[in-house]
């Protein structure tokens, strides 16, 4: 079945430091990609998402391109601040409408 | 816009007690799932509404998991009896009918002792 496998954490990063979370998904169409982020003590906020090959998603300095070729979504940021720090989930969906595949997470600290 | 509503936020029970979570969807989000995450993994689906009716539910453990939408609105999610192994989040998310982007609520956290 689908399944989406993200780099294991924890990755600690000075602050303005370029990060980057790898991801890569298996599925057998051509699923929505998403990246999702959960910061202490909230729920799960959509950050970005692309629902074809080669688009790039974007939101609040993060991009990630999603490259069919190579079945990956990874996440960049070009200088982290320490309010980055939290807990990004990759996730996948293979129709909309249909319930999201998430990897286990990978946690960001970022210190000043 | 007022988001998902989940409550409560914390509950602590013993093995073979009973314990029951709401969700409360975003006005007019006719798509409702429940999701299990246990400590250190992404979130899992449990159940997945249509209106009031069940679109997915092949991974609820329904010896002991039940959940209803009865009027198409909020939402129950029952344990009973519970198990050590049941110690997760629930957290329950929802979207408009045909769309991929899930809002999520703060989800529940579930301690079985």
């Amino acid at each position: 079945g689908d399944s989406v496998t993200q780099m294991e954490g924890p990755v600690t990063l000075s602050e303005e430091a370029f990060l980057t979370i790898n991801c890569t998904y298996t599925a057998t169409g051509y699923p929505s990609l998403f990246w999702y982020v959960q910061y202490p003590g909230e729920g799960l906020q959509l950050l970005l998402k692309a629902t074809k090959a080669d688009d790039k998603g974007s939101n609040k300095g993060f991009e990630a391109t999603y490259r069919k070729e190579t079945t990956s979504f990874h996440l960049e940021k070009g200088s982290v601040q320490v309010s980055d720090s939290a807990v990004y989930f990759c996730a996948l969906s293979d129709q909309a409408g249909t319930a999201l595949i998430f990897g286990k997470g990978t946690t960001l600290s970022v210190s000043s | 816009e007022a988001g998902v509503a989940q409550s409560p936020r914390y509950k602590i029970i013993e093995k073979r007690q009973s314990v029951a979570f709401w969700c409360n969807p975003i006005s007019g989000h006719a798509t409702l799932y429940w999701y299990q995450q246990i400590l250190g993994q992404g979130p899992k689906l449990l159940i997945q509404f249509q209106n009031n009716g069940v679109v997915d539910d092949s991974q609820l453990p329904k010896d002991r998991f039940s959940a209803e939408r009865l009027k198409g609105v909020d939402s129950t999610l029952k344990i009973q009896p519970a198990k050590l192994e049941d110690s997760a989040v629930y957290l329950c998310a929802s979207s408009f009918r045909g769309y991929n982007e899930q809002f999520f609520g703060p989800g529940t956290r579930l301690t079985v002792l």
